[in-house]
């Protein structure tokens, strides 16, 4: 079982550049999500889904935007790539939103972007 | 709306000694609380979670945490560190019956433990 799995792990941009991350999961989990992690801030919501053909934004939306065709995969699109989005993303799912279920957490992908 | 404080953002500590990483919230409405580990260069892992019941809530790799409604707090313990326990560990909540399902992190506390 591979749970969430992510590509790229590692990534370089150039300022203006963009690129998606892309997130899948395998678990048939409703809810999925992008956080963004700064050093010393925790996480960050980007975006959200509910299910597929249904995403909303979270609490730092600005400069990206999401898609959700299936329910296995939620990619991330950077548009315009700017230093400020420098971070590394995470990409995760749950069952149900408003119960104790655990939040399954892919392995990241560090950007940088010069 | 909801907010996590973690009063320590690095908290250094001898193999063997014991630990307690604090957890402060806030919010209005009721919530579900928890630990994640990150170790270097990897994604976020449960350690343990409280959704009711028993305040003591015991967790992975022998760490416990207790919830105390009266100071909304929810600090992460451990009665003896290994190197391995090296880490970043974020408390988190999540609203009851909420739409959304998001967590709200704290910033996270750095443990190190050293020989």
């Amino acid at each position: 079982n591979a749970g969430v799995t992510q590509t790229p792990k590692f990534r370089i941009l150039k300022i203006g550049q963009s690129m998606t991350l892309q997130c899948t999961q395998d678990m048939n989990h409703n809810y999925m999500y992008w956080y963004r992690q700064d050093p010393g801030m925790g996480l960050k919501l980007i975006y959200y889904s509910v299910g597929a053909g249904i995403t909303d934004k979270g609490e730092v939306p600005n400069g990206y935007n999401v898609s959700r065709s299936t329910t296995e995969d939620f990619p991330l699109r950077l548009e315009l790539a700017a230093p400020s989005q420098t971070s590394v993303y995470f990409c995760a799912s749950t069952r149900d939103s408003g119960t104790g279920d655990e939040q399954y957490f892919g392995p990241g992908t560090r950007l940088t972007v010069t | 709306a909801q907010s996590v404080t973690q009063l320590d953002s690095q908290v250094p500590v001898f193999e063997e000694a014991p630990v307690e990483l604090r957890c402060n919230y806030s919010s209005s409405v009721s919530v579900y609380l928890f630990w994640y580990v990150q170790y270097p260069n990897q994604g976020l892992q449960l350690l343990l979670k409280y959704l009711s019941g028993s305040t003591l809530v015991k967790g992975i790799n022998g760490f416990e945490a207790e919830f105390n409604k009266s100071q909304t707090s929810f600090h992460l313990r451990k009665p003896s560190v290994h190197i391995s326990d090296t880490a970043e560990y974020f408390c988190a909540v999540r609203r009851y019956g909420g739409s959304q399902g998001n967590l709200i992190f704290g910033k996270g506390t750095k443990l190190s433990v050293k020989p």
